[in-house]
């Protein structure tokens, strides 16, 4: 099974500035095809999940261009460049090269 | 506009069986790759089951397998969790979850439904 650890768990950050999760998988996720396999999703408040970053760089339809995803084989990082109030939530990497493994989540509080 | 609806939680003593649905509306159905992914109180997402457009290939996480069976009826557009040997650590909302994309195999999660809640406990 492949494992995901994320660094911070949480972090509080002020609108306007940038803010970083990192994530690591236990074993690489590069397809043969050079794309990674590694999904960003924000979950709100009370909210079900939303997609944000797939293939490791792509964003979702809709999802602001202040969301970017980078990195490959086994360490991925989401930076927001400037966030904004409607950022808050849980953000979650997940693998999908094996089935589909979450990471733990980090808090993003805004200040 | 797409719509998933869970429905089929409650309360189950540890052993027994539940069977949870998952009703689409909004997208054709028999296209999309489906799965269920939980949330246990209080914690975070963990992926459960995915089955393929046309049905013919499922998975699960190692902690199911064996006692989870995850199945579609298209004439339904309706997805089916059947779980049984509930274990205490099964407690957790369930959500059903469309693929991003058409025809697709374990695509990106794309719609989620607000879920069903299923507590395992004697």
């Amino acid at each position: 099974e492949i494992v995901m650890s994320q660094s911070p768990l949480s972090l509080a950050v002020t609108p306007g500035e940038p803010a970083s999760i990192s994530c690591r998988s236990s074993q690489s996720l590069l397809y043969s095809n050079g794309y990674n396999c590694l999904e960003w999703y924000l979950q709100k408040p009370g909210q079900s999940p939303q997609l944000l970053i797939y293939f490791g760089s792509i964003r979702a339809s809709g999802v602001p261009d202040r969301f970017s995803g980078s990195g490959s084989g086994t360490d991925f990082t989401l930076q927001i460049s400037r966030v904004e109030a409607e950022d808050g939530g849980i953000y979650y990497c997940v693998q999908c090269l094996q089935r589909k493994t979450f990471g733990q989540g980090t808090k993003l509080e805004i200040k | 506009q797409v719509q998933l609806v869970e429905s089929g939680g409650g309360v189950v003593q540890p052993g027994r069986s539940l069977r949870l649905s998952c009703v689409a509306s909004g997208f054709t159905f028999n296209n999309y790759g489906m799965h269920w992914v939980r949330q246990a109180p209080g914690k975070g997402l963990e992926w459960v089951a995915v089955i393929s457009y046309e049905g013919s290939n499922r998975d699960y996480v190692d902690s199911v397998k064996g006692r989870f069976t995850i199945s579609r009826d298209d004439s339904k557009n309706t997805v089916y969790l059947q779980m049984d040997s509930l274990r205490a650590e099964d407690t957790a909302v369930y959500h059903c979850v469309k693929d991003l994309e058409k025809y697709k195999w374990n695509d990106p999660l794309d719609y989620w439904g607000q879920g069903t809640l299923v507590t395992v406990s004697s």
